[in-house]
């Protein structure tokens, strides 16, 4: 199957700082990922669809300027979350999409997990 | 706007064949079901997919009723590496494939 990668998987930071995280395709190119949120002991939250070369589509509800989405080669997208505070601590998973015929794959990436002090 | 209900939460020997239920009475013709599963602090993963016709792999057996309103996903044999939440997934097969997760199924096998 095919492989996907984030980093990095724990990061803890200090209010006001920026966090990068990104995710991979290791074994195959994928002109669409997904950024989804996860609280704890909630289900995961898409928050956006990061589209090779061009701007993200994000959700309703999901800031674009707090979260900013940049997929600048077929194997990478990167999640920025701005100025941090720690109700932004959460469990971040990327996937990116396979298209197999006549239907879509996903697979996704290990998560990180950002804390906030 | 929840496309599927699952119940909250299942338990199941090691051994036995696990069968999580799943309603989706308002699917429409060109949508899928999915099934992912995550465990604790992992990304989902894929287990099987199907649109009509029931399907089986190394993972699961997926048999969907003949009105295509409910599904059930069978684990033939649950181990303990099973336990997960389990989250059933209606889905066009469009160009964009996005996921939109319930709440899904917690299934806890115990010895």
């Amino acid at each position: 199957g095919a492989v996907v990668s984030q980093h990095p998987s724990r990061v803890i930071c200090k209010s006001g700082t920026s966090v990068k995280i990104e995710c991979r395709s290791l074994d195959f190119q994928a002109t669409t990922m997904f950024w989804y949120r996860q609280f704890p002991k909630k289900s995961l939250m898409l928050m956006a669809t990061s589209n090779e070369g061009s701007k993200a589509t994000y959700e309703q509800g999901v800031e674009k300027d707090k979260f900013l989405i940049n997929h600048a080669s077929l194997t990478l997208s990167t999640l920025t979350v701005t100025s941090a505070h720690p109700e932004d601590s959460s469990f971040y998973i990327c996937s990116a999409r396979v298209r197999r015929e006549i239907y879509n794959e996903q697979f996704f990436g290990p998560g990180t997990r950002l804390t906030v002090l | 706007d929840a496309k599927t209900t699952q119940p909250p939460s299942m338990d199941c020997a090691e051994g036995r064949a696990a069968n999580l239920p799943c309603n989706h009475s308002t699917i429409s013709g060109n949508e899928y079901v999915y099934w992912y599963r995550q465990i604790h602090s992992q990304g989902p993963q894929y287990i099987i997919h199907g649109l009509k016709n029931n399907e089986t792999n190394e993972m699961a057996s997926l048999i969907i009723t003949e009105d295509r309103k409910s599904s059930t996903l069978i684990l033939p044999h649950a181990t303990l590496r099973d336990t997960a939440v389990y989250y059933c997934i209606v889905r066009e097969t469009d160009s964009w494939g996005k996921l939109q997760f319930g709440a899904g199924t917690q299934v806890v096998v115990t010895p």
